[in-house]
């Protein structure tokens, strides 16, 4: 059974930093691209950022590039993103997602979520 | 940036009827990259269509896709009553991969 936990949400400032965990199991994860999506409170999906399967190759929303870092440790069935710079606009539940092997964004199964929330 | 704009935003329906949504781009989406999910209150989405039509694993024969380039539905032949949530569609053919703003199905 696929499962994806992720951690490390929680209240920061405005300007600090946060970094997301999401550890994976059920599969090959060294094998498949994956994704973090947010969604803000009562408001719709946002996709984040996406790494291939090896990790060599990363993309980003444009509201996050340049202050945001996706990362995978693939010995470790582990999925990252580091936050820095954050705003208020950055509070919502960040999803971790497995997409497919080779395509960034097709996401077949979800975690259940870590709610970031950033206010002074 | 691809934009995604999906209507209506919301429906009204009864269990038994056919719904269709509409998920339009504002530039062609390469390869029919467009997929839909479903996402109940509470709850992580779902994926239901990927490459405009084909059904994800374990997705019932009540939902399907269709379209192409910028022009694209997604019907469900007959609501149940699991059915009523919010509907997403989202582009994967081009970074940044981009999602629809959502349409609510919920119960008349």
């Amino acid at each position: 059974e696929v499962q994806l936990l992720e951690s490390g949400g929680g209240l920061v400032q405005p300007g600090g930093s946060l970094r997301l965990s999401c550890v994976a199991s059920g599969f090959s994860f060294g094998a498949y691209a994956m994704s973090w999506v947010r969604q803000a409170p009562g408001k719709g999906l946002e996709w984040v950022s996406g790494i291939s399967h090896s990790g060599t190759t990363t993309y980003y929303a444009d509201s996050v590039k340049g202050r945001f870092t996706i990362s995978r440790d693939n010995s470790k069935n582990s999925l990252y993103l580091q936050m820095n710079s954050l705003r208020v606009e950055d509070t919502a539940v960040y999803y971790c997602a497995k997409d497919a092997p080779v395509i960034v964004a097709l996401s077949d199964y979800w975690g259940q979520g870590t709610l970031v929330t950033v206010s002074s | 940036e691809i934009v995604l704009t999906q209507s209506p935003g919301t429906l009204s329906l009864s269990p038994g009827e056919r719904v269709t949504f509409s998920c339009r781009a504002s530039q062609s989406v390469g390869s029919n990259y467009l997929s839909w999910y479903q996402q109940k209150v509470g709850q992580a989405p779902r994926l239901l269509i990927y490459g405009a039509s084909t059904r994800a694993t374990g997705i019932p024969g009540r939902f399907s896709g269709s379209g192409s380039g910028t022009d694209f539905t997604f019907t469900i032949s007959r609501v149940e009553p699991e059915d009523f949530a919010v509907y997403y569609c989202q582009q994967y053919g081009s970074s940044p991969y981009t999602f629809g703003q959502g349409t609510k199905l919920e119960i008349k």
